[in-house]
């Protein structure tokens, strides 16, 4: 069974700094999807990026990237010039690409920006 | 705003009881799944539904059921209430449930908040 897992239950960064988040994931696949949502504290889910395993290119969406290491299975977030508004509860989520397609969610890591 | 709508926002009942969530999926979305988040944690896949049939099945306890209607909304029942049953419900939808769009991306609904006391 795949598993996600993330390290970092909270990071703190200060407002326009650099902030990188990890995850790990576990999966026998060779084909799949990885996202990153943030959750606000309205609780609704955002996505933030989506990575397709099969492509070696790192996904990048504005201050929004990420670095896909799918031998080490490894899947890290960072976020640049960070803002206020980030402050979020940061998920990484894995799906099959074939299947079942239900996401595997890790526990998810709180980000505080500093001012 | 994702386009899913889930309701009620808030739902607050005694153990034992039973209660139904619903959740009407994007304009076009065949497919429903539902996750359960309990208090700082992540979320738990429940159960997908795809045009109407079940297609997957997760971590749902046999108290839990959901059904998928003609009209693409979906319900999940809850029965036999208990406090650990306390979580933040969500409900996704995604165009298909295979490869026909490559990503298949979930859109999120604002989720029911579920207090059990």
């Amino acid at each position: 069974a795949q598993t996600v897992t993330q390290s970092q239950p909270e990071m703190s960064v200060q407002e326009a700094e650099t902030v990188t988040l990890s995850c790990t994931y576990d999966t026998s696949e060779s084909d799949y999807y990885l996202f990153w949502y943030k959750q606000p504290p309205s609780r609704q889910m955002i996505l933030v990026i989506r990575q397709e395993a099969y492509k070696q290119q790192n996904a990048t969406e504005n201050r929004f990237s990420v670095n896909f290491q799918k031998a080490a299975k490894s899947f890290s977030l960072k976020i640049s010039d960070s803002q206020l508004g980030d402050a979020a509860m940061y998920f990484c989520a894995y799906r099959s690409a074939s299947g079942t397609y239900k996401y595997i969610f890790g526990t998810g890591t709180r980000l505080k920006v500093l001012a | 705003d994702s386009g899913v709508t889930q309701t009620p926002k808030h739902l607050i009942t005694a153990t034992g009881q039973r209660v139904t969530l619903r959740c009407s999926p994007r304009s076009g979305d065949l497919s429903v799944y539902w996750y359960q988040q309990s208090l700082d944690q992540g979320l738990q896949f429940l159960i997908q539904y795809y045009n109407g049939e079940e297609r997957a099945k997760g971590n749902i306890l046999e108290r839990f059921s959901a059904q998928q209607f003609p009209d693409l909304h979906s319900e999940l029942n809850l029965s036999s209430l208990e406090l650990g049953d306390s979580a933040l419900y969500f409900c996704a939808s995604s165009v298909a449930g295979g490869r026909i769009v490559s990503y298949n991306e979930q859109f999120f609904g604002p989720g029911t908040r579920l207090t059990v006391l």
